[in-house]
């Protein structure tokens, strides 16, 4: 059960858009509508913040947004602010048990 | 509102065992899967494994099988995770997590227990 590949890092401007991608195989992203996207600040735990590819939870800005293509999703965060500086990580369903399988994490830095 | 209350942060030595906790308040425990979640210091989230309260149903992924338990007392509602005998790599922040939706994928989680774990 191999991990999710995400990029290490990522950066943008206060105000642009970044786009974190997380790619699996057919057995996992792109075999189910079920990825999930998380952040999370230094010494707190995981925040939802994207379930089921594109729904957002309660609570959560809509400048978060989610999709995907094929094998790989895609987190979308518009009008970059300083506090969403933080890691992120994606999650999604897989046939394999125990059904659950991370990305290795991106590290988002707000320039 | 869906809580998760995990127990506190423990120190050890090696070769000691150790049985954390993970409470859940305000859905009803037995009808949703429990994961339990590794991260060691400075690096990615690892799924260890599962367990479904109502039947006690538990599923662990490869790289934790055998190393460590998962079971759950759903007349307390809560969920362990435990070691017979501690190894200085299983130093981490453990969370519980419980899914969000009928896709399994974590979305309510545990504040968090460190263990450490050093002569």
């Amino acid at each position: 059960q191999s991990a999710l590949t995400q990029p290490a890092s990522v950066s943008g401007s206060p105000g642009q858009s970044i786009t974190i991608s997380c790619t699996g195989t057919s057995s996992d992203v792109g075999g189910y509508n079920y990825v999930s996207w998380y952040q999370q600040h230094p010494g707190k735990a995981p925040k939802l913040m994207i379930y089921d590819v594109s729904k957002r939870p309660s609570g959560v800005s809509n400048r978060f947004s989610g999709s995907k293509s094929g094998n790989t999703a895609s987190l979308t965060i518009s009008g970059l602010q300083a506090e969403d500086e933080a890691d992120y990580y994606c999650s999604s369903y897989t046939s394999s048990s125990p059904n659950v399988v991370f990305g290795g994490g991106t590290k988002l830095t707000v320039l | 509102e869906v809580q998760l209350v995990q127990s506190g942060a423990e120190v050890k030595k090696p070769g000691e065992s150790l049985k954390i906790s993970c409470k859940g308040s305000g859905y009803s425990f037995t009808s949703y899967w429990i994961g339990w979640v590794r991260q060691m210091p400075g690096k990615g989230l690892e799924w260890m494994g599962i367990i479904y309260p109502g039947d006690s149903d538990t599923r662990y992924s490869p790289s934790f099988q055998g190393q460590v338990t998962i079971s759950a007392d759903k007349s307390i509602s809560t969920a362990y995770l435990q070691w017979s005998s501690l190894k200085a790599s299983d130093t981490a922040m453990y969370y519980c997590a419980r899914e969000y939706s009928s896709s399994g994928t974590p979305g309510y989680w545990g504040q968090g227990t460190l263990v450490t774990v050093s002569s």
